[in-house]
């Protein structure tokens, strides 16, 4: 079955700093989606990341705080830069795989103090 | 712009069960409507995928069915175990211009023996 891997699952981080998820897909695909799950709410998609090209961001995200990269067709990047409290949510890759179903990460569940 | 709710927002039944567990959209050109599965502190797992041309699919104990016309979909779930006790989400796929999922607010479901 395919699989999508994220690291780190899990981190606590200090405000003003930065962290990097990585998203691994076992197979190749045109676009990887990340999403933002805030406590207690639904998700929010952040950004599609296309190889090749600069990321598309949603309304109310901005490169400067979520920069993206997709260095190859299975492997993406999402950093989040200056980091506060109100980052603190479980953060989401996904990609369209078998029969154009979305199939997500485990996550990587963010703390920020 | 596409919203997506789900009614109710959270059930807890007693084992053995049926449920039924709604999803309405407000915009009905949708390429297709996918329902998750989502466990305490996990990421998604995806349950069942329909098309828009389709009207349900089954998966074991699950069903679920599409009206496209009237902007709803509904999950079907038979004869419910504590097993199923997770937050169920449903998310729609727009018709045109964009490949990412819009999600519903997310049913919690919770099954005592």
């Amino acid at each position: 079955s395919a699989v999508i891997s994220q690291k780190p699952s899990r981190d606590i981080c200090q405000r003003g700093t930065s962290l990097t998820i990585q998203c691994q897909v076992d197979s190749q695909v045109t676009m990887m989606f990340w999403y933002r799950q805030q406590p207690g709410q639904s998700l929010t998609l952040i950004a599609t990341a296309n190889q090749g090209s600069e990321a598309t961001y949603e309304s109310g995200f901005v490169i400067d705080k979520f920069p993206i990269s997709r260095p190859n067709l299975t492997f993406s990047t999402l950093t989040v830069s200056n980091m506060s409290p109100e980052d603190s949510s479980i953060y989401l890759c996904s990609a369209y795989l078998v029969q154009e179903t979305q199939y997500f990460g485990p996550g990587t569940r963010l703390l920020v103090l | 712009k596409q919203e997506v709710t789900q009614i109710p927002a959270a059930l807890s039944v007693p084992e053995g069960e049926n449920l039924v567990l709604n999803c309405s959209f407000t915009d009905s050109a949708i390429y297709n409507l996918q329902w998750f599965r989502q466990d305490p502190g996990k990421g998604l797992t995806s349950l069942l995928l329909i098309q828009s041309s389709q009207r349900e699919q089954t998966s074991g104990r699950l069903n679920a069915s599409l009206d496209k016309s009237s902007g709803r979909s509904t999950l079907y779930i038979a004869a419910s175990q504590p097993g199923d006790s997770a937050t169920y989400l449903c998310a729609v796929r727009s018709l045109v211009g964009t490949d990412k999922l819009i999600f519903g607010t997310g049913t919690r479901l919770q099954v005592f023996p």
